[in-house]
């Protein structure tokens, strides 16, 4: 069975230096990946997804997201974090039992804390 | 464009009492999820319809909870009766097509308390 692992509950970063929240992942077949956001009172927002192709995939509000198949991970990097990405982060992976692409598999989240 | 909007956004009930949760999708999206996240642990997922339809309903926790999505518009999932360990917040997404690789679009969530 396919799983999905944050090993991080917090990230604390200064504002303005390199971001970056860990993901490692277990699939049995092709890996299907995505990066989602959820900041305070708000549901969760879309931010990038690996299906194939290149290994750097770039997503919304300057983040990417670099697959490697050989170390299994898919870690969220920003080059320079703003206060404003402050918020839950969460990796997650396609269900691989059953054709649906809605039914992921979540991380636990990473809280992520940028300040000033 | 509105998008997936979900209520109540906050419900505290005590054990044994009834709750429905309802979502409504974005407009013209066949494809319905819920997920839930209990006491800040991952975000499991519960059920998928696609219109009317079941598609999967396998994180369905157990018998006490219906979900129902009549005339593929809008969805209810009640929890009837509720116990603590039901506490936590019920997500609701939608997309358009459930066999590609589209983003869900998630809405902010109902928080149940069990007391």
């Amino acid at each position: 069975a396919q799983s999905v692992a944050q090993p991080e509950d917090q990230v604390n970063v200064a504002e303005g230096n390199p971001l970056t929240v860990k993901c490692t992942y277990s699939v049995s077949g092709n890996p299907y990946l995505f990066w989602y956001v959820q900041y305070p009172n708000r549901g969760l927002q879309f931010l990038l997804k690996y299906i194939t192709g290149d290994n750097l995939v770039k997503g919304s509000y300057g983040f990417e997201a670099e697959f490697n198949k050989s170390q299994t991970s898919f870690h969220l990097k920003k080059p320079s974090a703003l206060v404003s990405d402050s918020a839950l982060y969460f990796c997650a992976v396609r269900d691989e039992e059953g054709d649906s692409w809605g039914k992921l598999q979540f991380g636990a989240g990473t809280q992520v804390v940028v300040t000033p | 464009e509105a998008g997936v909007t979900q209520f109540p956004s906050h419900s505290v009930i005590e054990k044994g009492q009834t709750v429905t949760l309802r979502c409504d999708p974005i407009s013209g999206h066949d494809n319905l999820y819920w997920y839930r996240r209990v006491m800040g642990k991952e975000i499991k997922f519960l059920l998928h319809f696609v219109k009317e339809s079941k598609q999967d309903e396998s994180g369905m926790p157990n018998n006490r909870f219906l979900a129902e999505r009549t005339g593929g518009t809008y969805s209810t999932l009640k929890v009837q009766p509720a116990e603590l360990e039901d506490s936590g917040v019920y997500f609701c997404a939608s997309s358009q097509d459930g066999r590609l690789a589209r983003e869900l679009f998630f809405g902010e969530g109902s928080r149940l308390t069990v007391l």
